[in-house]
């Protein structure tokens, strides 16, 4: 009964490649997020959802798609792989109507780019 | 733009002792802040957080005190045991406008307790 899971959590590919990375939540929540941690460990917001709805796309390279069929998923796409995307990669959820946003996280993917 | 300075990357603390984890934010529309733990492998897991309305929230051993005026938070963590070894991140957001939902973290500090 894992709260957010994500699938895989190891993802080891070559440069150039599309891969995707998908994400589950059974807690009810209305708004999902995708995170990145880099090399220097800082947790940096992607994306968010809410209610299937884009509310918070950051700078992030166009190669990377967020799609949430219902609000309990949120994949994320990544088209031509880069060194660079080489990180670990975090899902969380919440629900923001409470005003509190304690959001829960998965377990990560660590995504290897060769 | 770094919103939320966690200054002190590692700390270590003797079992039993107080951990004292220090966290600084610049923007004042921040009005509710968290701490989370991460153990390697996993992904960061609530522990606490704090309302601006209030200046201190205590769950069992771990206690977070805001400084509003001094734009400070610290989590202390009595008594620290080795379980309690993990990086800690600290976070803030802005409950309402359009930052809804976002949450600005800090760079984490390593938690390291000795027996």
């Amino acid at each position: 009964d894992t709260a957010v899971s994500q699938t895989p959590k190891y993802l080891v590919t070559q440069m150039g490649n599309d891969k995707s990375i998908k994400c589950e939540q059974n807690l009810g929540h209305d708004t999902m997020y995708w995170y990145k941690q880099d090399s220097k460990k800082f947790l940096k917001i992607m994306f968010s959802y809410n209610n299937k709805e884009l509310i918070i796309n950051e700078t992030v390279p166009n190669r990377f798609s967020p799609k949430s069929p219902d609000k309990a998923h949120l994949n994320l796409h990544i088209n031509s792989l880069e060194l660079g995307d080489s990180a670990v990669y975090f899902c969380a959820s919440s629900h923001i109507g409470t005003g509190r946003n304690e959001q829960f996280f998965g377990p990560g993917t660590r995504l290897t780019v060769l | 733009d770094q919103q939320v300075k966690q200054n002190s990357p590692s700390l270590s603390v003797q079992e039993g002792r107080i951990s004292i984890l220090n966290c600084d934010y610049t923007n004042s529309m921040f009005d509710y802040f968290l701490w989370y733990k991460k153990y390697p492998a996993e992904g960061p897991t609530f522990l606490i957080s704090i309302s601006s309305i209030k200046d201190k929230n205590e769950d069992g051993r771990f206690t977070v005190f805001l400084n509003k005026s001094a734009k400070h938070l610290s989590l202390h963590i009595v008594p620290s045991q080795p379980g309690d070894s993990a990086v800690y991140f600290c976070a803030a957001s802005a409950t309402g406008g359009s930052t809804l939902g976002r949450l600005y973290f800090g760079r984490g500090t390593q938690l390291t307790v000795w027996p």
